[in-house]
């Protein structure tokens, strides 16, 4: 069965760092795009980014682009999201999502749980 | 980039009614068009791939079409279980946009 587990929730402060996890299981983790979706509260789903684990290829959307790191580590089955510098405007459920097919960016059909970042002083 | 337009943003409908939500995008896709549905407080789910292809497990109720520019999701009747929001995707090059959304409601 395919799984994606993300970390749990958390609470910071403006201008701190942070680093989220999705770890993936039951599939070739390496061989499959990993993305990061972002939904406000009340809001829409954002397509953040993703990552192809095998090679570390990574796409961004200029939306994020500098604003978030995206990257992975396929010996762990592990992507990560990642802030320097955390902003109010930040706090969100952030998903993680990877594709029914191998290999191709696609529509995703796996979905991680959430983790709910919250940015509070 | 490719942008995705998604109307209306909410609407009302009874149950049993044919509902239809429309995707445009701002330059061709072809046929790499998702559909998701997501409920409150719920994960989003995977409705629809390829513009028209139903996922496994998905209620036959459910149908999507269009190619290139103009995409639909038509829920044929509507049920109270469809109570959710829905959204497309692109998914032909990144960036995957989204479209912003249709909130779905029983009236």
């Amino acid at each position: 069965e395919v799984q994606l587990v993300q970390s749990g929730a958390e609470v910071k402060k403006p201008g701190e760092s942070l680093k989220i996890s999705c770890k993936g299981s039951g599939y070739s983790f390496t061989y499959y795009w990993i993305a990061w979706v972002r939904q406000m509260p009340g809001k829409g789903l954002e397509w953040m980014g993703i990552i192809y684990p095998g090679d570390s290829d990574t796409r961004y959307s200029p939306s994020f682009q500098g604003q978030v790191t995206i990257s992975a580590d396929k010996s762990i089955y592990t992507a990560y999201l990642q802030w320097s510098s955390l902003k109010a405007s930040d706090t969100a459920m952030y998903y993680c999502a990877s594709p029914r097919l191998r290999g191709v960016m696609g529509d995703f059909d796996y979905w991680g749980q959430g983790t709910l970042v919250t940015v509070s002083s | 980039d490719i942008q995705m337009t998604q109307s209306p943003s909410s609407l009302s409908a009874s149950v049993g009614d044919r509902v239809t939500i429309t995707c445009r995008a701002s330059q061709g896709i072809s046929n790499y068009l998702a559909w998701y549905q997501q409920k409150p407080g719920k994960v989003p789910k995977l409705l629809i791939y390829a513009a028209s292809t139903l996922q496994s497990g998905v209620p036959s109720r459910f149908s999507g079409s269009g190619s290139g520019t103009d995409f639909t999701l038509t829920i044929s009747s509507l049920q109270p279980e469809d109570v959710a929001s829905y959204y497309c995707q692109k998914y032909n090059s990144a960036p995957l946009t989204f479209g912003g959304g249709t909130k779905v409601e029983i009236k």
